[in-house]
């Protein structure tokens, strides 16, 4: 099975703060993905990488940033974060063959105050 | 108009009732089709991947039609445990999902 796993389960951090989302997959895929969960929106894509040290913007990069040194670990950070980024954080990762689905980590809840 | 679209529910199922609910995609380019599970406050977990000829899994039956663009989901001899919100999810070109905003099911005794 694959296994996704993130940091935290549940992450309060203050407004201003650098926040620091890990995630670490262990089934060697080369994408790696990072949603945000809200109500009434869905899902939807922040960033993701196809590959180490490789990154692309998703549909709602503004205020993220990630890294990808290794290719089992995608970090999400939020330069300094604000109370809009209150959200679910969901980790992602799917092997190159694009006809795979992606498998996801158990999220972060996130709490910005 | 969204890429991907639901009806958000609930669908209120009486226990032992078959229920069947679809997903809309606009881009006729897309190429694969999932519909995952997820439960309250926990992570999307897929239910089964969505074939051109249609595809059952135990309860669940998949089917996609692509001159329509739709796929739908059927679930038959519904529990209690499959109350859950179901996620349409639909990859166009490379390796990006896109998600629709989920079908809440509620299965009642």
């Amino acid at each position: 099975d694959v296994k996704v796993t993130q940091s935290s389960r549940y992450l309060v951090k203050r407004t201003g703060e650098k926040v620091f989302l890990e995630c670490v997959q262990d089934m060697d895929h080369e994408n790696m993905f990072w949603y945000r969960q809200d109500p009434g929106l869905g899902l939807r894509l922040i960033y993701f990488s196809y590959d180490v040290k490789m990154k692309e913007k998703g549909d709602i990069p503004e205020g993220y940033s990630v890294s990808r040194e290794k290719k089992e670990r995608f970090s999400l950070i939020l330069e300094s974060a604000s109370t809009n980024q209150t959200s679910m954080y969901l980790c992602a990762s799917s092997p190159t063959r694009s006809n795979q689905p992606q498998h996801f980590g158990d999220g972060t809840r996130l709490s910005i105050l | 108009r969204k890429e991907v679209e639901q009806d958000p529910g609930p669908f209120n199922v009486p226990e032992g009732a078959t229920v069947a609910f679809n997903c809309t995609y606009s881009n006729s380019a897309s190429q694969s089709f999932f519909w995952y599970r997820q439960d309250c406050r926990k992570e999307p977990k897929l239910l089964m991947s969505v074939y051109s000829s249609g595809n059952e899994d135990g309860r669940f039956t998949a089917q996609l039609n692509r001159a329509s663009q739709y796929i739908s989901l059927l679930i038959r001899d519904s529990k209690l445990s499959d109350s859950a919100t179901y996620l349409c999810v639909v990859r166009a070109a490379g390796n990006k999902l896109t998600f629709g905003g989920g079908t809440r099911v509620l299965v009642k005794p």
